[in-house]
């Protein structure tokens, strides 16, 4: 079936660093894929989502480009701030026009910027 | 825009004793879903409903049950309330039933079973 493999744990950044949390995922043909992220005591947002091969995603300084050569969509930011600090979740849907309503969440990245 | 809304929020109950979540929706959304979290770990589907009076289980539907009375509105019942269980309960919506857009999520309930 279809999956989602992101980097896993915790990532430990100081201001100012660059980020890239990985995401690669399995499935046949274009799949729809989605950034979340999910402070404490919250319900996870949506950042951003692509749905083509090189297509880029943007939302709040996040970027990601869905590359279906290496089925992969990074999640990466030049510049991180302690706000930033929040679980991450990467998610694959349906190809457009698809009949599947579920999503597939990747298990979470805890991103934590000390300042 | 639109907001979810998930009641209540905090949610203490009794070994065996049957509880019930509530959510709404004012996106004018199709589809809701259920996940429960679990501390630290990431998202399970429960019960996800495509149109009003419409339910599909998800991965981890045993012990629930799950009501979509209306658009607006679905319900998830813990059957039977696990003792030391400890979890969120989210809620989310999502414009259509393809799977192709995303999702839009509440502030979850918080549940404890003494």
């Amino acid at each position: 079936g279809d999956s989602v493999t992101q980097t896993e744990g915790q990532v430990a950044l100081s201001e100012e660093d660059f980020l890239t949390i990985h995401c690669n995922y399995s499935a046949s043909g274009y799949p729809a894929l989605f950034w979340y992220v999910q402070y404490p005591g919250e319900g996870p947002q949506f950042l951003f989502r692509a749905s083509r091969d090189k297509e880029k995603g943007s939302s709040r300084g996040f970027e990601a480009t869905y590359d279906k050569g290496t089925t992969s969509f990074h999640l990466r930011k030049a510049s991180v701030q302690e706000s930033d600090s929040a679980v991450y979740y990467c998610a694959l849907g349906a190809p457009s026009g698809g009949s599947n309503a579920k999503l597939t969440f990747g298990k979470g990245t805890k991103l934590s910027v000390k300042s | 825009g639109g907001i979810i809304t998930q009641t209540p929020k905090f949610l203490i109950g009794q070994e065996g004793q049957k509880l019930t979540l509530k959510c709404q929706q004012n996106f004018n959304h199709d589809t809701m879903y259920w996940y429960r979290q679990d501390s630290g770990k990431g998202l399970r589907l429960i019960y996800y409903s495509i149109t009003e009076n419409d339910l599909q289980k998800g991965d981890l539907s045993e012990g629930y049950d799950a009501s979509r009375e209306k658009k607006s509105s679905f319900s998830l019942t813990v059957t039977s309330a696990q003792k030391n269980e400890m979890a969120v309960f989210l809620c989310a919506s999502s414009i259509d039933p393809t799977g192709s857009y995303e999702q839009y999520f509440g502030p979850g309930t918080r549940l404890t079973v003494l």
